[in-house]
């Protein structure tokens, strides 16, 4: 099973950062990697897939880059709607998913 | 805009099984697959299995699940299905469907749509 390691765990910056969240593969995954946002008590919501191409709708500020085993999703330009967890997740082997990384607004 | 609805929330004990239902509203499934999660506090997203119901060809399953769970679907009405049998307390979770976002290359696909999620509750 291919296991992906988020990091950190919590992200806790000022409206108008830039949050840098990262996700690394046990093994390659090519480009077969995505990001989900999930606010409580809702369904994931797809932000990037293909490791760099952005889900129909998804704000400009959201940017995905990397392929292999080292990934990192950009929110640019923090606002406070975007207070969520957010996963990574790959298709190439099967799928699974990181153990997320929260965002919060200092 | 197809949106994915599943069934109500449930209460099980232990040893029963239980069937969540998924059906598309606004549109049908089309040629997309339909899989199967399910999210704990303790382990996360754990995915179960899936299938493309407008092919009626087998599913495919966890390994973790094979056995205890089955999918299936009717692409008449967009609606599919997941049966999981001998339930544990370890089971409670928030099941999830979601359609696979592109369909010439579905396994490797993200999911760009998602139902709202079902608790199912295991106890005695």
């Amino acid at each position: 099973e291919i296991v992906l390691t988020q990091s950190p765990a919590t992200l806790s910056l000022s409206p108008g950062e830039r949050a840098t969240l990262s996700c690394r593969a046990s093994q390659s995954v090519s480009n077969y990697l995505a990001w989900y946002q999930q606010k409580p008590g809702q369904a994931p919501r797809l932000l990037i897939y293909n490791a760099s191409k952005r889900a129909t709708g998804v704000p400009a500020r959201f940017s995905g880059s990397g392929s292999g085993t080292d990934f990192t999703l950009t929110i640019s330009n923090l606002e406070p709607e975007d207070v969520a967890v957010y996963y990574c997740s790959q298709r190439s082997t099967w799928l699974t998913f990181g153990g997320g990384t929260k965002v919060e607004i200092k | 805009q197809v949106q994915l609805v599943q069934s109500g929330a449930e209460v099980k004990k232990p040893g029963s099984s239980v069937r969540v239902s998924c059906k598309a509203s606004g549109g049908t499934f089309g040629s997309h697959s339909i899989t199967w999660v399910r999210q704990t506090p303790g382990q996360g997203f754990e995915y179960m299995g899936g299938m493309i119901p407008i092919h009626g060809t087998a599913p495919n399953y966890a390994q973790k699940f094979h056995g205890r769970v089955t999918i299936s679907a009717d692409a008449s009405t967009s609606t599919a299905y997941m049966d999981l049998s001998s339930l544990r307390s370890d089971d409670t979770a928030v099941y999830y469907c979601a359609r696979a976002l592109q369909t010439a290359i579905e396994r490797h696909s993200a999911f760009d749509i998602w139902g709202q999620g079902t608790l199912v509750a295991v106890s005695s």
